[in-house]
């Protein structure tokens, strides 16, 4: 089965301050990976999504992500934090079954706390 | 165009009751997918509808139970309520079936006492 793995439970950086979190995932074949985020008391928004071609992909709010075969990695990154990019972010794979239907195996989250 | 709506937002209910939550899919999306998020963790999937039959199903007891409408609107219901179905209850929905991207819904925070 399918895993994704976030191993930053949370992380604090000063605004204005690069930030990338991590992710891992276990995925036999090519995998389709996404970022969400979650404001407090909020769903989830997409920000961006792998799926295959080129391995650096752009999204919303200025993130971008790299997809590393080689690591089975997908970390997110965004050069210059704002105080309004605090949330909760999920890596989350996207996985098929028998009878091909699908759905998304997600790691527990990184909580972003951003300093003024 | 509407995105996916829940309600109801919030919903205290006591220990052996029962709950029923909706989602309406975003306008076009025929296929509707239900997750429990618990505190502090990630989403996990409960089951998905497709033209109103359950399609897939996570790890969770026949007391979470779900329908889906010829509209494609959908429900959730969880029969004799524990504390630990204490979540947010999360909606998505997708365009076609055989699509990873999902589009979800603001969430419906049950709280059982």
């Amino acid at each position: 089965a399918q895993s994704v793995t976030q191993p930053d439970i949370h992380i604090t950086v000063s605004e204005g301050a690069s930030l990338e979190l991590r992710c891992n995932y276990s995925y036999g074949a090519t995998p389709y990976l996404f970022w969400y985020v979650q404001s407090p008391g909020q769903g989830l928004q997409l920000l961006l999504k792998y799926f295959s071609g080129d391995t650096l992909v752009q999204g919303i709010k200025g993130f971008e992500a790299e997809f590393k075969r080689s690591q089975s990695s997908f970390n997110l990154r965004k050069p210059s934090v704002h105080w309004s990019d605090a949330a909760e972010y999920f890596c989350a794979v996207g996985e098929r079954n028998a009878g091909n239907n699908r759905k998304l195996i997600w790691g527990l989250g990184t909580s972003l706390a951003v300093n003024p | 165009d509407a995105g996916v709506t829940q309600s109801p937002t919030h919903l205290i209910k006591t220990r052996g009751q029962q709950v029923t939550l909706r989602c309406s899919p975003k306008s076009g999306h025929d296929t509707v997918s239900w997750y429990q998020q618990a505190l502090g963790q990630g989403p996990q999937f409960i089951f998905q509808y497709y033209e109103e039959e359950e399609r897939q199903r996570g790890n969770f007891p026949d007391r979470f139970s779900g329908h889906q409408f010829p509209n494609y609107s959908s429900e959730l219901n969880v029969n004799a309520l524990l504390l630990g179905d204490s979540a947010l209850y999360l909606c998505a929905s997708s365009l076609v079936r055989f699509s990873y991207e999902q589009y979800f819904g603001p969430g419906t925070r049950l709280t059982v006492t």
